[in-house]
C-alpha cells in the first residue's frame, strides 16, 4: 500500500508570508495528488489537485508542485492569512483505471498556524 | 442535498452498546467512502460503496465493523459492542464518478460523528 509522510507537522508563519508543506509517498503506480483543508469541527475539503501529467497548478494563493521522479509534491500557500490556519492532508493515490473509485491514503497532516 | 450529510453529530455511548452512524451522500454520486479521524490524527480507511459492486472492506479494523448502503444512496456504518478505542469522529465522503479514465473530482465530506465511548 501507499505510504505517505507529510512534513512539517506543525508550521507557524506570520501574516502575509509563505508556507509550503511537503507530501513524499512511495507507490510509483500514484498519479492523483490532492490537497485538503480541514477546519476545526468540519470534514476536509479538496483546495488543490494536480494529475502526473502536470508539473505544478496554481489557482489564487495556492499552488502544488510535484516532483514525480523523487515521488513527493508540495503545497504552497502565499501571502497566507488566519483563515488558512487549518490542518492539511495530502492524499496520493494511483487511479483505478477499472470500475471507477478512487480509495485515498491520507498524509498524518500538518498544522497550519498563521499568527498576526 | 447540496453537501454530505452525517447524523448524528455527536453520540456518545456505554461500552459494550451498538451505534450506527449514518451518512447521507451528495445526490447522483455513485461512490460513498468513510474514514476514522481519532483525535490528533490523520485519516484511517474503512470501507468504500461504489456503485452496485461489491464493497471494499479492507480497511475495517474488525468483524465489530460493518456498513451497508441501501438503494445507491444513503449508507449506514454500525459498530458493534463498541469499545473505549473506537472512540473518534467518522468521516463520510462521497464523490462522482464519471469516466474514472479521465476525471476524478475529489471527495466531499461530510462534517463528521464524533463518537465518545464511555
Amino acid at each position: 500500500g501507499e505510504n505517505v509522510e507529510q512534513h512539517p507537522s506543525t508550521l507557524s508563519v506570520q501574516e502575509g508570508d509563505s508556507a509550503v508543506i511537503k507530501c513524499t509517498y512511495s507507490d510509483s503506480a500514484s498519479n492523483y495528488f490532492p490537497w485538503y483543508k480541514q477546519e476545526l469541527g468540519k470534514g476536509p475539503q479538496l483546495i488543490i489537485d494536480i494529475r502526473s501529467n502536470v508539473g505544478e497548478k496554481k489557482d489564487q494563493r495556492i499552488a502544488v508542485t510535484l516532483n514525480k521522479t523523487a515521488k513527493h509534491f508540495s503545497l504552497h500557500i502565499t501571502e497566507t492569512q488566519p483563515e488558512d490556519s487549518a490542518v492539511y492532508f495530502c492524499a496520493p493515490s494511483p487511479r483505478i483505471l477499472t470500475g471507477g473509485g478512487n480509495k485515498l491514503t491520507f498524509g498524518t497532516g500538518t498544522q497550519l498556524k498563521v499568527e498576526l | 442535498g447540496a453537501g454530505v450529510s452525517q447524523s448524528p453529530s455527536n453520540k456518545v455511548t456505554e461500552k459494550g452498546k451498538d451505534v450506527e452512524l449514518r451518512c447521507d451522500p451528495i445526490s447522483g454520486h455513485t461512490a460513498l467512502y468513510w474514514y476514522r479521524q481519532s483525535l490528533g490524527q490523520g485519516l484511517e480507511f474503512l470501507i468504500y460503496f461504489q456503485g452496485n459492486s461489491a464493497p471494499d472492506k479492507s480497511g475495517l479494523p474488525s468483524d465489530r465493523f460493518s456498513a451497508e448502503r441501501t438503494g445507491g444512496s444513503v449508507s449506514t456504518l454500525t459498530i458493534q459492542r463498541t469499545q473505549q478505542e473506537d472512540s473518534a469522529v467518522y468521516l463520510c465522503a462521497s464523490s462522482l464518478q464519471s469516466d474514472p479514465k479521465t476525471s476524478f473530482d475529489g471527495y466531499t465530506f461530510g462534517s463528521g460523528t464524533r463518537l465518545t465511548v464511555v
